[in-house]
C-alpha cells in the first residue's frame, strides 16, 4: 500500500497569512493526489485534484503543487472560514490512502 | 444536481451486522464507481473500498475484506455497505463518495452526508 505522510499535524496562523501543508507519498503517485477540507460535523469537500487542479467553486487562494512523491497545498491570505482540517489522498493506486490530516486554526 | 443521501444513524450490538445505504440522485450510478470511507471519532479518513455498480466488481482495503460487503442496486440507484461482526472499534462515521469516471468531474467531488454507526451493548 502507498503510505501518505502529511505534515504538520496542526497549524496556527494569523488572518491574511499564507500557510503550506505537505504530503509525501511512499512511492511515485504520478500526480494522482487530491486535497480535501473538512469542517466539524461535515463531509470532506474536494479542493484540489490531479495535484494542482482547482475544483469548481473553490476560491483561488487555494493552490496545489508537487510531483513524484512530494506534494503541497498552499492557502494564501488566510480567512476565518478556512479553519478546518485538511487531508491529502492518493488515488493513483488501490487501496486509495489518506494522509493523517492537518488541523488549521487561526492565531 | 447530483446528491448522495445516506441512511440514518445506526446503533448495533457487538457481533451483529448493519447495512448502510447511499441513494444517488441526479446521476446514474451505472456510470460510476461508488466508494466508502470511514472516520473514527476524532480521527482521520480511511478508504474502505469501492464497487462498480454496472457489474458488481469490488475492491477492498485489506483490513476491510472480512468486515465490509459492498453491493449496489442500479434499479434504485443506491449503493450499500454491510458491516459484519461489529466491534467497538467499528464505531465511526461512514461516508459514500462517487467517482464519475466517464466524465471530467474529478473523483470524490460528491460525498454523502455520512452515517454514524455506534457499536454498543
Amino acid at each position: 500500500d502507498i503510505q501518505m505522510t502529511q505534515s504538520p499535524a496542526s497549524l496556527s496562523a494569523s488572518l491574511g497569512e499564507t500557510v503550506t501543508i505537505e504530503c509525501r507519498a511512499s512511492e511515485d503517485i504520478y500526480n494522482g493526489l487530491a486535497w480535501y477540507q473538512q469542517k466539524p460535523g461535515k463531509s470532506p469537500q474536494l479542493l484540489i485534484y490531479n495535484a494542482n487542479s482547482l475544483h469548481t467553486g473553490v476560491p483561488s487562494r487555494f493552490s496545489g503543487s508537487g510531483s513524484g512523491t512530494q506534494y503541497s497545498l498552499k492557502i494564501n491570505s488566510l480567512q476565518s472560514e478556512d479553519v478546518a482540517s485538511y487531508f491529502c489522498q492518493q488515488y493513483y493506486d488501490y487501496p486509495f490512502t489518506f494522509g493523517s490530516g492537518t488541523k488549521l486554526e487561526i492565531k | 444536481e447530483v446528491q448522495l443521501q445516506q441512511s440514518g444513524a445506526e446503533l448495533g450490538k457487538p457481533g451483529t451486522s448493519v447495512k448502510l445505504s447511499c441513494k444517488v440522485s441526479g446521476y446514474n450510478i451505472r456510470s460510476t464507481y461508488m466508494h466508502w470511507v470511514n472516520q473514527r471519532p476524532g480521527k482521520g479518513l480511511e478508504w474502505i473500498g469501492r464497487i462498480d455498480p454496472a457489474n458488481g466488481n469490488t475492491i477492498y482495503a485489506e483490513k476491510f475484506k472480512s468486515k465490509a460487503t459492498l453491493t449496489a442496486d442500479t434499479s434504485s440507484n443506491t449503493a450499500y455497505m454491510q458491516l459484519s461482526q461489529l466491534k467497538s472499534d467499528d464505531t465511526a462515521i461512514y461516508f459514500c463518495a462517487m467517482d464519475q469516471f466517464l466524465t471530467t468531474v474529478p473523483p470524490f467531488a460528491y460525498w454523502g452526508q455520512g452515517t454514524l454507526v455506534t457499536v454498543s451493548s
